[in-house]
């Protein structure tokens, strides 16, 4: 069985500019999930879609972050404009419903 | 919301000897509790998980425990070994799948 992919796995930006993250995840899993992890911590939930809906968008910073997962399938996250706060890895995860998550190998990013 | 501590921080133990995690939830509605595993610079990995209608599950030398009434689990390690180093992460759901994480446990090994 496929994993889930991420692209890139590593971006470096200045402060101000955008960057987007993809993700595709294991065929079939309905349920997609973007977490920020900042160094020495957990990950974070920012997002969450069952197909192309978005269930839980409670600690995505609106303002500058944006998510879309139109066919349900895979999805793209954005940051416009970033701050040096938002250095952090990004992990794409997925669930077929029966609640393991797995995870993708992330997106490092650093603003500087 | 769902709150999700996790105790120690950092711990070291002699490799053989065993380890011990112990995380605390706050959401009595919580069912899904995993841990996950992460080496430095990759993904998390799930390890074991327990559901809330068991109190205990064991895998080889890993081993997680469930009090719903003290609303704490804890991560056994046994026979613990050098690839056993790592950052574990305790989980809980609170409604809709999400998962609210502690915040790790830095675990290493002495050989």
């Amino acid at each position: 069985e496929a994993g889930v992919a991420q692209s890139p796995r590593y971006k470096i930006i200045e402060k101000r500019q955008s960057v987007a993250f993809w993700c595709n995840p294991i065929s079939g899993h309905a349920t997609l999930y973007w977490y920020q992890q900042i160094l020495g911590q957990g990950p974070k939930l920012l997002i969450q879609f069952q197909n192309n809906g978005v269930v839980d968008d409670s600690q995505l910073p609106k303002d500058r972050f944006s998510a879309e997962r139109l066919k349900g399938v895979d999805s793209t996250l954005k940051i416009q404009p970033a701050k040096l706060e938002d250095s952090a890895v990004y992990l794409c995860a997925c669930t077929d419903n029966y609640n393991e998550q797995f995870f993708g190998p992330g997106t490092r990013l650093t603003v500087l | 919301g769902e709150n999700v501590e996790q105790h120690p921080s950092t711990l070291s133990v002699q490799e053989g000897d065993s380890a011990v995690i112990k995380c605390t939830y706050s959401d009595s509605a919580s069912n899904y509790f995993p841990w996950y595993k992460q080496e430095l610079g990759k993904r998390p990995q799930l390890i074991i998980d327990i559901r809330s209608n068991v109190g205990e599950k064991k895998d080889q030398r890993i081993a997680v425990t469930l009090n719903k009434t003290a609303k704490h689990f804890s991560l056994h390690i046994t026979e613990t070994q050098p690839e056993d180093s790592a950052v574990y992460f305790c989980a809980a759901t609170w409604r809709n799948e999400k998962l609210t994480f502690g915040t790790g446990t830095r675990l290493t090994i002495i050989p």
